[in-house]
């Protein structure tokens, strides 16, 4: 059974890199497939969810527009494991951040890591 | 501002049939997807494609679309699915993936 655990600082200060890993159990995240990938969703508390981005096989990358600039979603094979990584961080960046296997074509997310809050201030 | 529009609320009395909408025109050419998040948890998918169900997700869930609109349908609600509930889908260009604001159901 494939599990999902997101790990990395949970206080950030403003301004620097929020960095978080998303380690894979239970199977490869090399799956082979181009209908499979991985992405991260996050959700300021009491809020709704927010769809960072997403990485699928053969590393193509897709980020939400509003975040492009800031983000970079990578693989590290070896280790099983795909990173998130968000520059300039500021205190509207301060939510519990989800891992989660993606499917493309149709397009869904299962399953999820548990979440990680992360908290922006000095 | 979400691409998908669902409805704040809604409510249900225990053991009937609710059905909680997702509206966006992304809807015409691709499939949303459902989620059911209780308090303090991760969301878990209830329904993928065009209504397909993920192993350990009961029946009463389904789902189904027409035009510009995707349904969720509850048939036999109980008291464990009070929840709030996502819809997921593309974005009109198909690049991106979009969520709706979510709907908080209340068993009554």
């Amino acid at each position: 059974q494939l599990q999902l655990q997101e790990s990395g600082p949970g206080l950030v200060k403003p301004s620097e890199t929020l960095s978080l890993t998303c380690t894979v159990s239970g199977g490869s995240i090399n799956s082979g497939s181009l209908y499979w990938g991985w992405g991260w969703i996050r959700q300021p508390p009491g809020k709704g969810l927010e769809w960072i981005g997403s990485i699928y096989y053969g590393g193509n990358t897709y980020y939400n527009s509003s975040l492009k600039s800031r983000v970079t979603i990578s693989v590290d094979t070896s280790k099983n494991l795909f990173s998130l990584k968000l520059s300039s961080v500021t205190a509207a960046d301060t939510a519990v951040y989800y891992c989660a296997r993606n499917h493309d074509s149709p397009n869904w997310f299962d399953p999820w890591g548990q979440g990680t809050l992360v908290t922006v201030s000095s | 501002s979400s691409e998908l529009t669902q409805d704040p609320a809604v409510s249900v009395a225990l053991g009937q049939t609710v059905r909680t909408t997702c509206q966006g025109d992304s809807l015409r050419d691709y499939y949303a997807s459902w989620y059911q998040q209780k308090p303090g948890q991760a969301p878990v998918l209830v329904i993928y494609g065009e209504n397909n169900r993920p192993s350990g997700i009961p029946d009463r869930f389904s789902g189904s679309s027409s035009g510009n609109t995707a349904s969720l349908t509850i048939t036999g609600a109980q008291a464990e699915d009070e929840a709030v509930y996502y819809c997921q889908s593309r974005d009109s260009s198909g690049s991106h993936v979009v969520f709706g604001g979510g709907t908080k159901l209340t068993v009554l």
